[in-house]
């Protein structure tokens, strides 16, 4: 069964500052789909950024980058220039085709220092 | 449209009421999905629709149910729930769900 693992449950940063996130999966599938999702205090989830697993290239939107290692199963998290708004709970997640699923992790709640 | 709109934000309900939550979204999404998210937690999925047919059932509580009567709208039915429902539920859309799901505010659920 494909699982999610974020194994820091809590991380801080100071603002202007770079921080990372990690998450690895575990899956026999060779054509999936990661994400990380953000879900701030106001509970809307929002997707942050997805990658897909047949794509070599990391995938960027703005201050927010991911570095995917296929064959480690890593799918980690960078935020340069944290912002206060970047305060929030931050989910990987991953989905294949095999159950047709979004599977969460435990989530990382990430405190942004002014 | 880009959203996913949940209704009510709030609610509060005996363990005799019966209550619907309801889920609209205008992105012409074919899959929906209803969560449900303790605190601190990650969300656990409850149902989906697909075409509007229920695909799957998370072996959730025949207290709770779903209905989908057109391809904009999905409801959670609510009875005889009990205090650990208590919870956010969270509904979701995707056209194509390897592309991401688009979640709404949720419904904060309390069960007295």
């Amino acid at each position: 069964a494909q699982t999610v693992t974020q194994s820091q449950p809590e991380m801080s940063v100071q603002e202007a500052e770079t921080v990372t996130l990690s998450c690895t999966y575990d899956t026999s599938e060779s054509d999936y789909y990661l994400f990380w999702y953000k879900q701030p205090p106001s509970r809307q989830m929002i997707l942050v950024i997805r990658q897909e697993a047949y794509k070599q290239q990391n995938a960027t939107e703005n201050r927010f980058s991911v570095n995917f290692q296929k064959a480690a199963k890593s799918f980690s998290l960078k935020i340069s220039d944290s912002q206060l708004g970047d305060a929030a709970m931050y989910f990987c997640a991953y989905y294949g085709g095999a159950t047709n699923k979004l599977i969460f992790g435990t989530g990382t709640l990430l405190a942004v220092q002014p | 449209d880009t959203e996913v709109t949940q209704t009510p934000k709030h609610l509060v309900m005996g363990m005799t009421n019966k209550k619907s939550l309801k889920c609209e979204q205008h992105m012409g999404h074919r899959a929906m999905y209803w969560y449900k998210q303790k605190a601190k937690k990650p969300p656990e999925l409850m149902f989906v629709y697909s075409y509007e047919k229920l695909s799957i059932n998370e072996s959730v509580p025949s207290r709770f149910s779903p209905e989908c009567p057109n391809s904009s709208l999905l409801n959670l039915h609510l009875h005889a729930l009990q205090p650990e429902d208590s919870a956010l539920y969270l509904c979701a859309s995707s056209q194509d769900p390897p592309r991401g799901y688009t979640f709404g505010s949720g419904t904060r659920l309390t069960v007295v």
